[in-house]
């Protein structure tokens, strides 16, 4: 069974950093794209991030670009997103996504349940 | 930047025919992938390419994308399809995902 868990959400104030993080199981973590998506409270979906299955394509949002940075560490089937000079726009429910093989216009098909950042003074 | 437009919302009479519409310049050129959201869970893939279903999605969602528009229709919708539907594109002019602003599905 496929699964995805992220974990690192919590309360930061605006300028810190967190690091967010997604432990894949279930299938063959180094063969897939990876994505971060986010949705602020009560709005739509929002895309963050993505990485190839081998770290050598990085794409990112304008929203994001400069301030986040995506990783993966395919040994421990992992997923990270930096987050740094966080804003309240930051504020959100992150959700790690698999992506279709290393396929760019390819689906998003699982989806963990999100870990929750707030950003506030 | 290209942009994905979606009524934000749709109603519909149980056992009746649902039509969601994700509106694009040439969307019909490109890749198109509906996911349904339920209050409080995460995003479902119900639709991708336009038409297939993954499975354990049943046979009444279907797809379709031509020229400027991919809709999502549900027939024979019931209480437990009221959801948010969301189409997805990739951007390859600005290397990126892009989600459209969402469907508010909503079973009378």
């Amino acid at each position: 069974e496929v699964r995805l868990v992220e974990s690192g959400g919590g309360l930061v104030k605006p300028g810190e950093s967190l690091r967010l993080s997604c432990a894949a199981s279930g299938f063959t973590f180094s063969s897939f794209s990876m994505n971060w998506v986010r949705q602020a409270p009560g709005k739509g979906l929002e895309w963050v991030s993505f990485i190839g299955s081998s770290s050598s394509y990085k794409y990112y949002a304008a929203s994001v670009k400069g301030r986040f940075t995506i990783s993966r560490d395919n040994a421990k089937n992992s997923l990270y997103l930096q987050v740094n000079s966080v804003t309240p726009e930051d504020t959100a429910v992150y959700y790690c996504a698999r992506g279709e093989y290393d396929i760019l216009t390819g689906y998003l098909d699982y989806w963990g349940q999100g870990t929750l950042v707030t950003v506030s003074s | 930047s290209y942009v994905l437009t979606q009524p934000p919302s749709v109603s519909v009479a149980p056992g009746k025919t649902a039509t969601i519409t994700c509106g694009g310049d040439n969307v019909g050129r490109k890749n198109v992938h509906w996911y349904q959201q339920k209050s409080g869970q995460a995003p479902v893939l119900v639709i991708y390419y336009h038409r297939d279903r993954p499975s354990g999605i049943p046979e009444r969602f279907s797809g379709s994308n031509s020229g400027n528009t991919a809709t999502l229709t549900i027939r024979r919708v019931e209480a437990g399809d009221e959801a948010d539907y969301y189409c997805q594109v990739w951007d390859s002019i600005g290397d990126h995902l892009l989600f459209g602003g969402g469907t508010k599905l909503t079973v009378l």
